[in-house]
């Protein structure tokens, strides 16, 4: 079934430890999202990628980094984990550079920082 | 820039009652409007969308929305709500140039009694 493909589903991480969180599409997408959901205040974009080999900030950006090596993957990464990075993270992708589609998302991976 | 309010974070409703969730945006452009649903450890799925045409747009399980530009809002109805319905819904709001960001709200938990 095409669709978004996260990893892991959820992960207990110390604080201070580095983590990679997965997302590959099989849609052939050109643009990919990162966001956190957080109860009340809904979701918010962390990094974006418009297409591959490009990447930029979303609104919540800080103790993030992302890649876009090719199409298909858009790995979020945690340099150094800290507890306010608990949350629930959606990777989504979009077929245009407008949104008339709408955005598919993944499942989600559930991070506890402790 | 764009921005999504919902107007009530949760909303009980008896089975086979109808529903109204209420959302209203804030743009300076035109915009594209969208519904999600997130069923409990789900990712978001699309509800439907209003890009342009008839202010009136029918979407997936029976439910409708109404673009209204004079009220900026886009209301979401169903005439009579199911058990399986229970689940948070999100309004999102987009730009329509090119890489405009879709900007979703803080959501509204909809619980369908018995």
């Amino acid at each position: 079934i095409a669709g978004i493909t996260q990893a892991p589903t959820s992960q207990i991480l110390a604080a201070g430890r580095r983590m990679t969180l997965r997302c590959t599409q099989d849609m052939r997408h050109n643009a990919m999202y990162w966001y956190r959901q957080d109860l009340g205040l809904g979701l918010r974009l962390i990094h974006y990628s418009n297409t591959a080999g490009t990447t930029g900030k979303g609104e919540v950006p800080d103790g993030y980094s992302v890649s876009r090596a090719n199409t298909d993957d858009f790995p979020l990464t945690l340099a150094s984990a800290v507890p306010s990075q608990t949350s629930v993270y959606f990777c989504a992708s979009s077929d245009s550079n407008r949104a008339t589609g709408g955005y598919t998302f993944g499942s989600g991976t559930r991070l506890t920082v402790v | 820039a764009q921005s999504v309010t919902q107007l009530d974070s949760q909303v009980p409703v008896f089975e086979e009652a109808p529903v109204e969730l209420r959302c209203n945006y804030s743009s300076s452009v035109s915009v594209y409007l969208f519904w999600y649903v997130q069923y409990p450890n789900q990712g978001l799925q699309l509800l439907l969308k209003y890009l342009s045409g008839s202010t009136l747009v029918k979407g997936i399980n029976g439910f409708e929305a109404e673009f209204n530009k004079s009220q900026t809002s886009f209301h979401l109805r169903k005439p009579s709500v199911h058990i399986s319905d229970t689940a948070e819904y999100f309004c999102a709001v987009s730009g329509k140039t090119s890489y405009d960001k879709v900007i979703f709200g803080p959501g509204t938990s909809l619980s369908v009694i018995p």
